[in-house]
C-alpha cells in the first residue's frame, strides 16, 4: 500500500510565504502531483515532479526528494484566493492511478 | 484547454434508487477515471473506465454497485446503484491525455441520498 501524509490544516497571512509538506511511502514511485481544490469545486492541477529538485511556476513552486520520500508545495505572496485545500498525489510504477493524500486545508488571513 | 463536462452537477435521490452520472470530454483522451470524495475527505479512486471493456475496480468497489461504461474515447458513465445515505458524496470523473500527464477533473456531481 501507499502512505501519503500531509498536515490537515495550516493558517498563514496574506502576503506571506507558506510551505505545505507531503511525505510518502511507496514502492515503484513514478511521480508526484499537487492539486488545489477550492470548497465546492473540482481539484485543479498545480504541479508535477518526477525528478529531484524544484519546479517553479509563478507564485507556486514544488520540490521533490525521492530518497527522502518528501515533497513540498511553496506558495509565495499569499493572496486571499489561495485559501483552499492542497492535495498531494502519488503515481506508482508505469500505471496511471493516482493515490491522494488527505489534503491540507490552507486558510489565508488578512 | 479541453472541457470536461459532468452531468448532473447535483442531485437529491431516494434511498434504493439508482443514478447515472455522465462525463463528456471535448477531445479524445487516453484514460478516464471515476473518484469519490466524501464530505471533508480526500479523493478515493473507484475505478478506471476502459474503452470497450469492463472497468478496473479498486479494492472496496464492485461492478454491481458502481457499473461503469465507456463506449468511446470521449464519454463515460458511472451509475450509483441501490443508493443509501452512505453514498452521499461528490463523484468526480478525471481524464488523462497521455503517460506522465496530469489528470484533469470534471466539476463533480454532488449527490445526496435521503
Amino acid at each position: 500500500g501507499q502512505n501519503i501524509d500531509q498536515p490537515t490544516e495550516m493558517t498563514a497571512t496574506e502576503g506571506a510565504i507558506v510551505q505545505i509538506n507531503c511525505t510518502y511511502q511507496t514502492s515503484g514511485f513514478n511521480g508526484l502531483f499537487w492539486y488545489q481544490q477550492h470548497a465546492g469545486e473540482a481539484p485543479t492541477f498545480l504541479s508535477y515532479n518526477v525528478l529531484d529538485g524544484l519546479e517553479e511556476k509563478g507564485r507556486f513552486s514544488s520540490f521533490l526528494s525521492r530518497s527522502k520520500g518528501y515533497s513540498y508545495l511553496l506558495l509565495k505572496e499569499l493572496q486571499m484566493k489561495d485559501s483552499a485545500s492542497y492535495l498531494c498525489a502519488v503515481i506508482k510504477d508505469a500505471g496511471n492511478m493516482l493515490t491522494f493524500g488527505g489534503g491540507t486545508r490552507l486558510m489565508v488571513k488578512p | 484547454s479541453a472541457v470536461i463536462s459532468q452531468k448532473p452537477s447535483r442531485d437529491i435521490c431516494q434511498r434504493g434508487t439508482s443514478l447515472t452520472i455522465q462525463c463528456q470530454v471535448d477531445s479524445q483522451v487516453t484514460m478516464m477515471f471515476w473518484y469519490r470524495q466524501q464530505p471533508g475527505q480526500s479523493l478515493t479512486l473507484i475505478a478506471t473506465a476502459n474503452q470497450g471493456s469492463e472497468a478496473t475496480y479498486e479494492s472496496g468497489f464492485v461492478i454491481d454497485k458502481f457499473p461503469i461504461s465507456r463506449p468511446n474515447l470521449t464519454f463515460s458513465t458511472l451509475t450509483v446503484s441501490n443508493m443509501s445515505p452512505e453514498d452521499s458524496s461528490i463523484y468526480l470523473c478525471s481524464v488523462k491525455w497521455g503517460s506522465n500527464q496530469p489528470q484533469h477533473f470534471g466539476d463533480g456531481t454532488r449527490l445526496s441520498i435521503l
